[in-house]
């Protein structure tokens, strides 16, 4: 069974670029994650998707952050416009069901953006 | 969700038992204990999770006394894949999403 994609696994723009990061959750997983490490800090959640719908985007830092779902399969992470915090690792999740019986999040590889 | 704290990190050698404790004095009703492990350049992996008492898996044990205050990761004779770091979280099974701390740097020396 094939894990949890990430595309690219690395990406490098100018401050004021936009980026999309794009997430290919385990097959008939319906939760999906985004989380991010910021140099030298935490990974911090960002947002959760049940199946096409945002269930929190709390973690979302503004609104140059847009995350979508369409149809419930892959997810992507749009950055418009990249400023020089957002440099770090992105990282996707993604879960068979809430709940603690599903509980295992399975993590991509990360994508590494970096802002110059 | 409650606050965990663990050892920055920890230094061991290939065949010894390794213990990592972590602590969550304001754990709530609700939360779980979750471990997972992550290796450079690569995303965080599930290891363990547990409520109370004791849980075994083929990759660890996880130890958690009455009161639920802290708990115990304990990877038998660690070998030197095992060199990773070690995230212990609080997970309320409402919430779904993960609160990661600093972690416990494992260096696992021949």
């Amino acid at each position: 069974e094939a894990g949890v994609t990430q595309f690219p696994s690395h990406s490098v723009i100018e401050k004021g670029q936009t980026v999309t990061l794009r997430c290919d959750p385990i097959s008939g997983h319906d939760n999906l994650y985004w989380y991010r490490r910021v140099m030298g800090k935490e990974i911090k959640f960002l947002l959760h998707f049940v199946k096409e719908s945002k269930q929190d985007e709390s973690g979302m830092p503004n609104n140059r952050f847009l995350a979508e779902r369409t149809g419930g399969t892959y997810s992507t992470l749009k950055v418009q416009p990249a400023e020089l915090e957002d440099s770090g690792v992105y990282f996707c999740a993604s879960s068979q069901g809430q709940g603690a019986r599903n509980y295992e999040q399975y993590f991509g590889p990360g994508t590494r953006l970096t802002v110059t | 969700l409650a606050k965990t704290t663990q050892p920055i990190s920890m230094d061991s050698y290939e065949g010894q038992e390794v213990n990592i404790t972590c602590s969550h004095n304001n754990i709530a009703t609700n939360d779980y204990i979750t471990w997972y492990q992550q290796f450079p350049s690569q995303g965080p992996r599930f290891i363990i999770q547990g409520y109370k008492t004791k849980v075994t898996n083929e990759v660890a044990s996880l130890f958690i006394p009455a009161d639920r205050k802290s708990s115990t990761l304990s990877l038998p004779r660690v070998s030197l894949s095992d060199t990773a770091v070690y995230y212990c979280l609080a997970w309320m099974d409402s919430s779904y999403k993960l609160i990661f701390g600093s972690g416990t740097r494992l260096l696992v020396r021949p």
